[in-house]
């Protein structure tokens, strides 16, 4: 079983409200990921971070922000929801002995009015 | 740049029959491929992997994948399909050279076992 979470797993909000997604993992991996996820199309990395105080962009262009100032904790922002913002937000971890598996949480969707 | 296809956005299969799921990638270096499972309303979870070594992988619950360097191809089978293998299945590849730690997904196959 892997041990990351995330939180909410569901949320509707209103157009301009900021809201903050919670993901932390209990592994120790120093690599974590955000990934967008759109109904019938592949996952998109938006985000990822090394370690603690790394965060780089990913492939796909995003208005949110992350932090990593604890190495379980990876929250990704957006301070201004829109409802182009409606979508499946996945974070993974990896560890960093290798290429290989990517643990991922059970997802947040979001849904802008 | 690397990018990744699944052929067939749904496949329905009946129960216990066989089933294969394609993936084809380009990239112009070595690579790693995965297959990830979804199941509803849940994270992808990894099936199967290929890293090097022998071109025939076999993964959890009965799958396996033969990646194919000249086709370039990671095509996902299983002898014998349950109902429970109802799911989404995503293939991915990272370039094995350089950033691994990036995966890029294809847009999953939606296999459906009929009873």
């Amino acid at each position: 079983e892997a041990d990351i979470y995330q939180t909410p797993r569901y949320l509707v909000i209103g157009t301009g409200k900021k809201i903050t997604l919670e993901c932390s993992q209990t592994m120790g991996h120093d690599k974590m990921y955000w990934y967008q996820q759109d109904p019938g199309m592949e996952l998109h990395l938006i985000h990822y971070s090394y370690g603690v105080n790394s965060t780089e962009k990913g492939d796909l262009s995003s208005e949110s922000t992350v932090s990593r100032i604890r190495t379980e904790h990876f929250p990704l922002t957006l301070e201004s929801a829109r409802p182009s913002h409606t979508s499946q937000y996945l974070c993974a971890s990896s560890s960093t002995s290798g290429p290989g598996e990517l643990f991922f949480g059970e997802g947040s969707r979001l849904t802008v009015l | 740049a690397q990018s990744v296809t699944q052929l067939d956005s749904q496949v329905p299969v009946f129960e216990e029959a066989p089933v294969e799921l394609r993936c084809n990638y380009s990239s112009s270096v070595s690579v790693y491929l995965f297959w990830y499972v979804q199941y509803p309303n849940q994270g992808l979870q990894l099936l199967l992997k290929y890293l090097s070594g022998s071109t025939l992988v076999k993964g959890i619950n009965g799958f396996e994948a033969e990646f194919n360097k000249s086709q370039t191809s990671f095509h996902l089978r299983k002898p014998s399909v349950h109902i429970s293998d109802t799911a989404e299945y995503f293939c991915a590849v990272s370039d094995s050279q350089t950033s691994y730690d990036k995966v890029i997904f294809g847009p999953g196959t939606s296999l459906s076992v009929i009873p």
